[in-house]
């Protein structure tokens, strides 16, 4: 089982719509999560973190954390064709390394 | 403020060679990890260095290895290169290395093995 998973998409939605973007991990020791967003030839890009149960907003984004049911979401709201990129969830376990999943592959339809 | 420098950006090789990569982190960031990413497997760890010790070592075969200086840059080198290893290698720094701020990654060396 890997420790990070995510379905690999691609997810299409249309430009102003609302895109949900779901992780699950497997550690339960997992402490920190993020969200890394990666264009085509381009290197990740840290978008959100989050450490508590509950969502966590940051303009257009919001991040969600359940660790009862070991998963994490990253919502896009007023969705943008600059948002077309593959989103990468990641989650840390102290003294650990990073994990991260596959990524899931957003197009923004015009 | 400079981000992470990796060089070279791009790279090819023939197999057998051995290539060597090099990763400055952000001024301050102790903490340096390496990354192979490939269309398949995703980012897939290779190692993490924080103050000149390996810390972490992901599931590579002992070809791949690496080092940190004194003041953080790190290398790392490939020997015996194989057509599989053609990849994205990402070097990424933190602070710890267990941040709760993530990694800022560098952009990069693009490696083609031929």
């Amino acid at each position: 089982q890997k420790e990070v998973e995510q379905n690999s998409g691609p997810l299409s939605v249309p430009e102003g719509a609302i895109a949900s973007l779901n992780c699950t991990y497997s550690d339960r020791g997992s402490q920190s999560f993020f969200w890394y967003r990666q264009y085509s030839g381009k290197s990740p890009e840290l978008i959100m973190f989050i450490y508590s149960n509950g969502d966590k907003e940051d303009g257009r984004f919001t991040a969600q954390l359940n660790k009862a049911s070991q998963y994490v979401s990253l919502l896009i709201r007023d969705s943008q064709p600059s948002d077309s990129a593959t989103y990468l969830c990641a989650v840390n376990i102290p003294g650990n390394q990073f994990y991260f999943g596959t990524g899931t592959s957003l197009t923004v339809i015009p | 403020k400079a981000g992470v420098t990796q060089t070279p950006r791009y790279l090819i090789k023939t197999r057998g060679q051995q290539v060597t990569l090099s990763c400055s982190p952000i001024s301050g960031h102790r903490s340096v990890s390496w990354y192979q990413q490939t269309p398949g497997q995703g980012l897939q760890f290779l190692f993490e260095y924080f103050s000149e010790t390996q810390r972490n070592k992901g599931n590579f075969p002992g070809r791949f290895s690496g080092r940190q200086f004194s003041n953080s840059r790190s290398e790392m080198n490939v020997s015996t290169l194989e057509l599989g290893d053609s990849a994205l290698y990402l070097c990424a720094s933190s602070l710890s290395g267990t941040s709760h701020y993530g990694y800022t990654f560098g952009s990069g060396t693009r490696l083609t093995v031929v």
